[in-house]
């Protein structure tokens, strides 16, 4: 079965400084990668996907992921971190059920602290 | 831009009762799914649905749970009698089924379980 794994439950960075939350991913075929991104009180939003393209993926609000089999990561980053990107991030990998019919297989989440 | 819906947005439940959790998935996609996440752990898979059967579900989901698509909008997950360790926030999910596409999700129930 697929995995992924995220280091760091919760990571804190100063407003403008670079954010980087990680995510390892264990998996015995190409992965399909994914994170997503929970506001307070609202539902998960998909920020970015690694799908066999490029290896390096650009999300929404300046996000970007690399996707690096070597080291089996796919870690998300952004280079000014903001007061709204105070968040929880959840990376996923995609696990195929039948044709067409896919599950998402979670990380436990890191929970992003912007301090002003 | 189309989104899924959730309804409740929170539901408060004596242990035993039984609770229906509502969904409206986007309108053109085919795969209908129920996650759930347990405060403080990882969001996990519970049931996926298609051509208005199940086409899989995890050995979480037992015969106290059921899903069901009554009116061809509304996607249903119904526990029969609620646990303590029910409570959580569940979430409804749909994809198109074009391979390797994302799930959108809604913005979930939070279950509490009294």
């Amino acid at each position: 079965a697929q995995s992924v794994t995220q280091l760091g439950s919760h990571v804190s960075v100063s407003e403008g400084a670079l954010v980087l939350l990680r995510c390892n991913y264990s998996s015995s075929v190409p992965p399909y990668l994914f994170w997503y991104v929970q506001y307070p009180n609202q539902g998960l939003q998909l920020l970015l996907k690694y799908t066999s393209a490029a290896t390096l993926v650009k999300g929404i609000n300046g996000f970007e992921a690399e996707f690096k089999k070597s080291e089996t990561s796919f870690h998300l980053t952004k280079p000014s971190a903001h007061m709204s990107d105070a968040a929880e991030y959840f990376c996923a990998v995609s696990d195929q059920l039948s044709f067409g019919n896919e599950k998402l297989t979670f990380g436990t989440g890191t929970r992003l602290t912007i301090i002003p | 831009e189309p989104e899924v819906t959730q309804t409740p947005s929170h539901q408060v439940t004596q242990m035993g009762q039984e609770v229906i959790l509502r969904c409206v998935p986007i309108s053109n996609h085919l795969y209908f799914y129920w996650y759930r996440q347990i405060l403080g752990q990882k969001v996990e898979f519970l049931v996926s649905f298609y051509n208005n059967e199940i086409s899989e579900k995890s050995e979480i989901f037992d015969d106290q749970f059921s899903v069901e698509r009554p009116d061809g909008s509304n996607f249903t997950l119904k526990i029969r009698s609620t646990k303590l360790e029910d409570s959580a926030m569940y979430f409804c999910a749909s994809r198109t089924g074009v391979m390797n596409t994302e799930a959108f999700f809604g913005q979930g129930t939070r279950l509490t379980v009294v």
